[in-house]
């Protein structure tokens, strides 16, 4: 399996939802990311996990919440969100948690997020 | 801070070749990437250079890096229809292990 599954494709919320986007990844990849990019600009990074810790957050606004189960899964936890929170939102993974950065990211297709 | 930049657009005929380039102004770089986004799509890794050279073929790929003028360019040889996308650059940062800079992103369109 070298693929990198989110779910949902699509999701569409209203401002006082609670909803959660999910990533879920089999190749052994022990870095996984969130990323968000808006329509016509490169990707934006959200946070990185690292060996199911959280290693980096770039200063990501709290109703999103991200959250690494296991090794296998990352999930981002949304509540509260606003109209300019509607984006893609990526998920990726990476060998090593060290941060070998030879073999690129896996990226996953995304889920386009719709904020009403 | 780093920037990485594109031209927004290229458009090329069929079997014709496509170059698109990439500027950046920090050549701390271990790594440097191209990677393909096909509409509502996740990013593809085509191909990436280690830093020390100057060149990478990989099938209808190459990539040429000028350190000394920062630059970097992707040639597609005989361009098809599929190849319609935008192709992002991409480096490593200086500021963290994991993280990438990005470029601006290069819209290609191949006309039949």
């Amino acid at each position: 399996d070298t693929e990198v599954t989110q779910t949902p494709k699509h999701l569409v919320m209203g401002m006082t939802n609670k909803k959660s986007l999910k990533c879920e990844q089999h190749m052994g990849h022990r870095a996984m990311y969130w990323y968000k990019q808006k329509a016509k600009k490169p990707p934006e990074l959200m946070f990185v996990y690292s060996y199911e810790k959280l290693s980096i957050n770039e200063s990501v606004p709290s109703r999103f919440s991200p959250e690494c189960p296991n090794s296998s899964l990352l999930n981002l936890h949304l509540h509260a969100l606003q109209p300019e929170d509607s984006a893609l939102y990526l998920c990726a993974s990476s060998q090593g948690g060290g941060g070998v950065r030879a073999g690129g990211y896996t990226f996953g297709s995304g889920t386009r997020l719709t904020v009403v | 801070g780093e920037d990485v930049e594109q031209s927004l657009f290229l458009s090329v005929r069929e079997g014709d070749s496509s170059v698109i380039n990439c500027t950046y102004t920090d050549s701390s770089s271990t790594y440097l990437y191209w990677y393909k986004q096909e509409p509502g799509a996740g990013l593809q890794l085509l191909t990436y250079i280690f830093s020390n050279m100057d060149m990478k073929q990989d099938q209808r790929l190459t990539v040429l890096l000028n350190k000394k003028d920062k630059h970097l360019s992707l040639r597609i040889a005989d361009t098809q229809t599929g190849d319609s996308a935008i192709y992002f650059c991409a480096g490593d940062s200086t500021s963290g292990t994991y993280k990438y800079i990005f470029g601006t992103g290069t819209r290609l369109k191949v006309l039949a």
